[in-house]
């Protein structure tokens, strides 16, 4: 069990509720991403974690939208009063490194797919 | 404002020709390019990267293409194998500064590959 792991893998939440989805990024991985994929689109970025430190959540689409990863392991992307343009594939990512440039490419879990009906 | 763009949204081809997918990028700050694969239900899988100060990569069956003047690069894959039919991403990003690695993705070429 050497990846990237998500839970859950579906989520399904009624319009106004709160959701959260986890990522257990490969051990030792000191960069974490979270992206978010749309029907027939590719990911978008939304948030960058360092270790513990949050150093980049340019692409969280509101204030509705949360991450976390306190102890610069486990992160979680918490949606609160979910709308139905929140419909999407959340993907976290991780890699060993600072950045990706270097040449260490990033490694994606499978992804939570959420539905806000 | 679509930084990568692959304009092709499926590619169909016959088993042990050669796979063409295209990818054009505007933001001249990219410098470090990847190629990912993704099966149903599945995260994207990392299948090659070039650097900008290559214009060529080759790793097996697979190989990346870049052409810096014209902002564009290509993965060739040949021959193609039926098991290589997947949706292909093309990512880019800057490495340094405030960029953190974070990729931009283009919007994905699903290729199939027919016996």
């Amino acid at each position: 069990g050497a990846g990237v792991s998500q839970s859950p893998r579906y989520k399904v939440a009624k319009r106004g509720q709160d959701v959260a989805l986890r990522c257990d990024p490969i051990s030792g991985h000191v960069s974490l991403f979270w992206y978010q994929q749309a029907l027939g689109q590719g990911p978008e970025f939304l948030t960058y974690f360092q270790n513990e430190a949050q150093l980049d959540k340019s692409g969280l689409p509101s204030d509705r939208f949360f991450a976390e990863r306190p102890e610069g392991s486990v992160s979680t992307l918490k949606i609160q009063r979910t709308q139905q343009e929140d419909s999407a594939v959340y993907l976290c990512a991780s890699s060993p490194i600072r950045w990706a440039g270097a040449g260490q490419p990033q490694h994606f879990g499978d992804g939570t797919r959420l539905s806000i009906l | 404002d679509q930084q990568v763009k692959q304009n092709s949204p499926s590619l169909s081809v016959q088993e042990g020709r050669i796979s063409i997918l295209n990818c054009d990028y505007t933001n001249s700050m990219f410098d470090y390019f990847l190629w990912y694969k993704k099966y149903p239900a599945e995260g994207p899988t990392f299948l090659i990267s070039i650097s900008s100060i290559k214009d060529k990569n080759e790793d097996g069956r697979f190989t990346v293409f870049l052409n810096k003047s014209a902002k564009h690069l290509s993965l060739h894959i040949v021959p193609s194998q039926p098991g290589d039919s997947a949706v292909y991403f093309c990512a880019a990003t800057g490495a340094g500064g405030t960029s953190y690695g974070k990729l931009t993705f283009g919007q994905g070429t699903i290729l199939t590959v027919h016996p």
